[in-house]
């Protein structure tokens, strides 16, 4: 399974855009791109997910390059409610997490 | 659709004694995953079944632990002479693999064991 790495953590304030890189260099054909949001004490909720290009729904975009070597979950103007771990995900068949990228959101 | 369910929510147990897990996927998912998390760390993938098959088992599932889906349906996670070193959140997640376009996979709220 593709390993993915993406920053430990990540500080921003309420209103801006935070943009978080996952990097992916061993993905394969016919695994796509997903990305979690986990909050204290829940299971993991899903955000969105894609295989090329870019992806947008009502909470996210995400945008991958043409060789989905990489990819960029991207949230625009974040809450506090948003401070959360976020986890990049590849695979088919069984989801593998890594550490995930911790996202604090100060006022 | 009620998501995914678990039971029960926290479970408090003495060291050597035996617990069991149930979890209730999405009816109409065919996959359904067993991940182990610590505090600070991702979900550890441990199995998966599709349908009533166990398709795959982690190494860090070791022989105290067993997981079934006898009917397709609901699973049990069943940890026999517990250790400290189990205390965790298990979570219970679901999936489909006939989704049309890819999949994602939804996940229960877990069930926290304290071991004492």
């Amino acid at each position: 399974l593709a390993k993915t790495t993406q920053p430990i953590s990540m500080d921003s304030y309420e209103g801006q855009e935070v943009n978080i890189t996952c990097s992916h260099n061993n993905i394969a054909t016919n695994d796509y791109i997903t990305w979690y949001q986990q909050f204290p004490s829940q299971g993991p909720r899903f955000i969105i997910q894609g295989y090329k290009t870019k992806v947008t729904n009502e909470v996210a975009s995400l945008f991958i390059p043409a060789d989905r070597k990489s990819s960029t979950l991207s949230l625009p103007r974040v809450s506090l409610s948003d401070t959360a771990v976020y986890y990049c995900l590849v695979g088919a068949d069984k989801l593998i997490f890594g550490t995930g990228t911790r996202l604090q959101v100060f006022p | 659709d009620t998501g995914v369910s678990q039971d029960p929510r926290h479970k408090i147990t003495k060291r050597g004694q035996n617990v069991t897990f149930r979890c209730d996927p999405i009816s109409e998912h065919n996959r359904l995953y067993w991940y182990r998390q610590t505090l600070g760390q991702g979900p550890e993938f441990l199995t998966y079944f599709q349908n009533e098959a166990q398709l795959e088992k982690s190494r860090l599932l070791s022989d105290r632990f067993s997981a079934e889906r006898p009917k397709g349906s609901f699973s049990t996670l069943e940890i026999q002479r517990t250790e400290q070193g189990d205390s965790a959140m298990y979570l219970c997640a679901s999936s489909s693999s006939h989704a049309g376009t890819g999949f994602y996979t939804t996940f229960g709220s877990g069930t926290r064991l304290t071991v004492v």
